[in-house]
């Protein structure tokens, strides 16, 4: 089983604040890094997939960064809104096409 | 506007009990899987199946079967439920391919007592 971890496992920050949280993962057998958003009684929504070393997403707000060589992503967002507050999940896909997901990063901004 | 539904979103049933999930796409994807999220585990994979009546074992089968009939629905099985099976169940279906997302269901909390 592949360890993709995430962390900090829960944030809390000001609104209007910006902040970012790291997904890490094995470099090896490296194909594609999945984030979504999670939103509470809500489906799980992709942000962004990404393939290339060095890649880097950006919708709105918040972006993602990719180094496949050192196993990193980072994710930040911009001006964080009370609407930004969700479970940030990474994945990692492999030749397979299956992904393997990360413990998630609860993020809670305060109005 | 593509969706995956799930049969329930709160589920309670007794130890022992045969508790069925249904998961329906309606993307003509190929490829279904059925997911557990516990606190601070993340998303563990229990089954998928790239083709109907095809099913593969994902990281924790123990206690749960599955069925796929027809392409767009994807059944998750508790053949007797048991009280460490209480945990939130995401469907999720996606196209077979590179790098493709995958879309998902809002999910099923089943609280087995």
């Amino acid at each position: 089983i592949l360890n993709v971890e995430q962390s900090p496992q829960s944030l809390h920050v000001q609104e209007g604040d910006s902040t970012n949280f790291t997904c890490s993962f094995p470099s090896s057998n490296f194909y594609a890094l999945h984030w979504y958003r999670w939103e509470t009684a809500k489906s799980p929504e992709a942000l962004f997939v990404m393939t290339l070393n060095g890649d880097e997403k950006k919708k709105g707000r918040i972006s993602a960064t990719l180094n496949t060589k050192e196993g990193y992503s980072y994710l930040y967002i911009k001006g964080s809104q009370p609407e930004d507050s969700a479970t940030y999940l990474c994945a990692l896909e492999n030749a397979g096409n299956m992904l393997t997901f990360g413990g998630g990063t609860r993020l809670m901004v305060k109005p | 506007d593509v969706k995956v539904t799930q049969s329930s979103r709160y589920l309670v049933k007794r130890t022992g009990e045969k508790v069925f999930l249904e998961c329906v796409q309606d993307m003509d994807h190929e490829n279904m899987f059925w997911y557990r999220q516990d606190p601070g585990l993340g998303l563990r994979l229990i089954y998928f199946s790239y083709d109907v009546k095809m099913k593969e074992k994902g990281d924790i089968p123990e206690g749960y079967s599955v069925s796929r009939e027809k392409k767009e629905r994807f059944s998750l099985i508790l053949e007797s439920a048991s009280t460490n099976q209480t945990s939130m169940y995401l469907c999720a279906s996606r196209r077979t391919g590179n790098s493709y997302e995958q879309y998902f269901g809002p999910g099923t909390r089943l609280t087995v007592t």
